[in-house]
């Protein structure tokens, strides 16, 4: 049964950068089948898209978050990261890392989420 | 930019049916997904491109998609169907971008 987990630091201070990595369990990172994916939500609102990454480290984001945001994938380790600069308060949320079938079916496994707070 | 809209809250009695409507301009010419989320966890993927189930997901859990509206239809609705639902469109028209509706909770009376 695929797993994926999120980690990372659970308090950013503004202005600074949020990190996170998801690890995914099967090694299926390195698979043509597959692209990996990050949402957020922030507390008590809805779903937002952040970005979504290709094995060979073809990356594609959402245009309102282009600008502060970087993904990479480590094949060897079975791992995809997610950097978003220059935090505010606004993006204090809960972030999940995702499968996303390249057949475009939507995100079909989800890491169960972690939470990171932006504060001074 | 597009906008995919679905009403804030829906509410039904146990036994019927709810109906979780997903509006956008010429929807139907796209591919809707629609995900279950419960307090606390992660989203459930429910329905894939307009009405396929995943594996696992109860045949109560049904899609449509014509013209204008998507819709996630949950028949013989139970308790634990209680939750807020998410659409979610790939937007074509951009290279690789994915759009969520506002999100629906459903409340059984």
């Amino acid at each position: 049964h695929l797993q994926l987990q999120e980690s990372g630091p659970g308090l950013v201070k503004p202005s600074e950068t949020l990190s996170l990595t998801c690890t995914v369990s099967d090694g299926s990172v390195r698979s043509s089948s597959y692209y990996w994916g990050w949402i957020r939500q922030p507390p008590g609102k809805g779903l937002e898209w952040i970005g979504s990454i290709y094995y060979t480290g073809n990356t594609f984001y959402n245009p309102s978050l282009k600008s502060r945001v970087t993904m990479s994938v480590d094949t060897s380790k079975s791992q995809f990261s997610l950097k978003v600069k220059s935090v505010t308060a606004a993006d204090t949320a809960v972030y999940y890392c995702a499968r996303e079938p390249s057949s475009s079916d939507g995100f079909d496994y989800w890491g169960q989420g972690t939470l990171v707070t932006v504060s001074s | 930019s597009y906008v995919l809209t679905q009403p804030p809250s829906v509410s039904v009695a146990p036994g019927q049916t709810a109906r979780i409507t997903c509006g956008g301009n010429n929807i139907g010419i796209k591919s809707v997904h629609w995900y279950q989320q419960k307090p606390g966890q992660a989203p459930v993927l429910v329905v894939h491109d307009d009405s396929d189930r995943p594996s696992g997901i109860p045949e109560r859990f049904s899609g449509s998609n014509s013209r204008n509206t998507a819709t996630l239809s949950i028949s013989m609705v139970e308790a634990g169907d209680e939750a807020d639902y998410y659409c979610q469109m790939w937007d074509s028209s951009s290279d690789h971008y994915w759009m969520f509706g506002g999100g629906t909770k459903l409340t059984v009376l």
